[in-house]
């Protein structure tokens, strides 16, 4: 069957350093991979979109790889602020399936100062 | 432009009684998405629009749900008769074509007792 998976658990991890949140996937050939960001009380915001054929995109402090053999995307942040605390979201996107997204549940993000 | 607009924030109701959620999505968006989200399923789509034209609505769970779209600044997601476990956030989001972010309104918070 087809599953997504991200770290079930929080990650918690002190300020400045660089938190590494996991994305899995088993039987889907996606086109693309966008992360998201959801605050509490609040809808998921768009950070990054990475293509098949794109191994790492960069914005600001933010980094994604893409690894199609693995079937993983790898989202980190670095020099990581209390303001990064949030649920981190991430959504494939199916060839053929128009802009139809299927979310992981979520990893919630804790930067402790 | 002020984003996308969903009414109410909160909507309390009994079960049986008839739900309606509305949407206004980003001038110009070709793309209107319909999301439900769950501590337990996460964030699922429940049918999405291309050009006011229903696509996809494999996500919508039964019959006592339903979707329009009338014209391009608007959308309703109905629920006749609620249950219980209709109880969720349900969140719209638009965006511009099949392959680029999607931009999520503020959610409207449904409780069915």
């Amino acid at each position: 069957s087809q599953k997504i998976e991200q770290n079930s658990e929080a990650l918690n991890i002190q300020e400045g350093k660089t938190a590494t949140l996991t994305c899995n996937y088993t039987n889907y050939s996606p086109a693309y991979l966008q992360w998201y960001r959801q605050d509490p009380g609040r809808g998921p915001v768009f950070l990054l979109l990475i293509r098949e054929n794109e191994k790492e995109k960069r914005k600001e402090r933010l980094k994604v790889t893409f690894d199609t053999t693995l079937k993983q995307s790898l989202f980190h942040i670095t020099a990581s602020q209390p303001a990064d605390s949030a649920t981190y979201l991430c959504a494939l996107a199916v060839y053929n399936q128009g802009g139809k997204l299927i979310f992981g549940q979520g990893t919630e993000l804790s930067v402790k100062p | 432009d002020a984003g996308v607009i969903q009414s109410p924030r909160h909507e309390v109701t009994e079960m049986g009684q008839e739900v309606t959620l509305r949407c206004k999505p980003i001038s110009g968006h070709d793309y209107l998405f319909w999301y439900r989200q769950t501590m337990m399923r996460g964030l699922e789509l429940l049918i999405y629009f291309n050009n006011n034209v229903p696509i996809d609505d494999s996500g919508m769970p039964e019959d006592r749900f339903s979707a329009k779209m009338p014209n391009a600044s608007f959308s309703t997601l109905k629920i006749q008769p609620s249950e219980p476990r209709d109880s969720a956030v349900y969140f719209c989001a638009s965006s511009l074509d099949a392959y680029n972010e999607q931009f999520f309104g503020p959610g409207t918070r449904l409780t069915v007792l």
